[in-house]
Parts: structure tokens; sequence; C-alpha cells
């Protein structure tokens, strides 16, 4: 059975750190990965996501993360998080035969110190 | 603002008394699904909605029924809840089904059992 899996489950940093948040699945064809995001009070929204072509994906307020096929991982990346990008963080990913099930890992809680 | 909405936010209710979970939008999107999410694990689908064709996932307990009575509405009824019932249950949509789509997501229900 596909499975994703999130490294960390809460994440500490102070603002203009770089970031990095693993995500990796188990699923061995091809696939349709996502990052979503939920801020605090907020319902859950995509961040970016991936299904062909240039590898790494850019997403809204800076994030971008990279498809490495060989390691079955999509991690986000951003370069200098911001107090504002306190939230929880969820890769998904759909195995891109037209079914509808896609698997979430259990997320990363992000705390950015001011 | 195209939306997806689900009332309560909250719920509470008895051990074994039913409940009924609401869901809408007004993105006009075909796929409408279920998710439950308890505290630090990955939401976990538990039915979705193709259109009125209704797709059960196969661990999903015969306690949690559905039903799509339009496009724009989707129930989630839980007949006899058990404590282990407690959960997020979060509604979300997408225009079609060929797993690279974005999921809409609402707020979520927070059910609590007594």
């Amino acid at each position: 059975a596909q499975s994703v899996s999130q490294h960390n489950h809460h994440v500490i940093l102070s603002e203009a750190a770089s970031l990095e948040l693993g995500c990796n699945y188990s699923y061995g064809g091809t696939v349709n990965l996502f990052w979503y995001v939920q801020y605090p009070g907020q319902h859950l929204q995509l961040l970016l996501k991936y299904f062909s072509g240039d590898p790494l994906v850019k997403g809204i307020k800076g994030f971008e993360a990279e498809f490495i096929k060989s390691k079955f991982s999509f991690n986000l990346r951003k370069p200098s998080v911001q107090w504002s990008d306190t939230a929880e963080y969820l890769c998904a990913v759909n195995a891109g035969t037209g079914g509808f099930k896609t698997i979430f890992g259990a997320g990363t809680r992000l705390f950015v110190k001011a | 603002d195209a939306m997806v909405i689900q009332n309560p936010r909250y719920q509470v209710t008895q051990f074994g008394k039913p409940v009924t979970l609401s869901c809408s939008q007004t993105l006009n999107h075909n796929v409408m699904y279920w998710y439950q999410q308890k505290s630090s694990q990955a939401p976990k689908l538990l039915f979705h909605y193709y259109d009125k064709d209704f797709n059960n996932e196969a661990d999903t307990p015969d306690n949690f029924q559905s039903r799509r009575p339009n496009t724009s509405f989707c129930f989630l009824d839980i007949r006899s809840p058990g404590l282990g019932d407690a959960a997020m249950y979060l509604c979300a949509t997408s225009r079609d089904n060929t797993g690279e789509e974005t999921q809409y997501f609402g707020p979520g229900t927070r059910l609590l059992v007594l």
C-alpha cells in the first residue's frame, strides 16, 4: 500500500533561517505530488504541486519543492522563513493512474520565532 | 468567494447517538471527499463521490455513511458514534479525478463523543 512519510513532526526555526521539510513516499510508479499548508485558524490549502516536467517546482510565498524520483522524495524548501510561515505542512501523493485516492502524510508543524 | 463550507464547526454528541455533518461547495466541482483526521495523524479518506457515484474506501466502517443529494451538498452520517470516532472531519472537493487535481478543503468539523 502507498504511504507518505514526513520525517519531522515539529520544527522550530528563527526568522530568516532556511527551511527544508522532508517527504518520502512508497509508490514506485507515476506519481502526482502535493504540499498543502494550514495556517492557524484557516483551512488546508495548496502550496504547490508536481505532476510532470521540471522536478523543481515553485509555489506561493517563496516555497519550492524538488521531486527526486530515485529517492522517492519531494522535499519542501524555503531559503528564509518568516514568522507568517508558522503553519502545518502536509505532503500528499496521488498514484497518478486516474484514481481518486490521495495519500497524506501526518504533517509537520512549523513554528517560526520572531 | 467560491469555497467549501462545513457545518457545524464543532459537534458534541453522545455515545451511540446518530450525528450528521454537512458540507457544501460553491465551486461546482464534480468530486467531493470526506476525510477523518485524528490528532497528529494524516487525514484518512473515508469515501468520495464523483458526481452521484459513491466510492467507499475498503476500510471505512459501516457506521459511516454519506449522501450527496445534489452537486453542492454532501453529508456524513455517523450512525452510532463511538469514542474512537472523535476526530476532525474534513470535506474537500476537486474539479475532476485525474489525480493531478488540487483539492479544496473546508475548515473541518471537530467531533467530540461523550
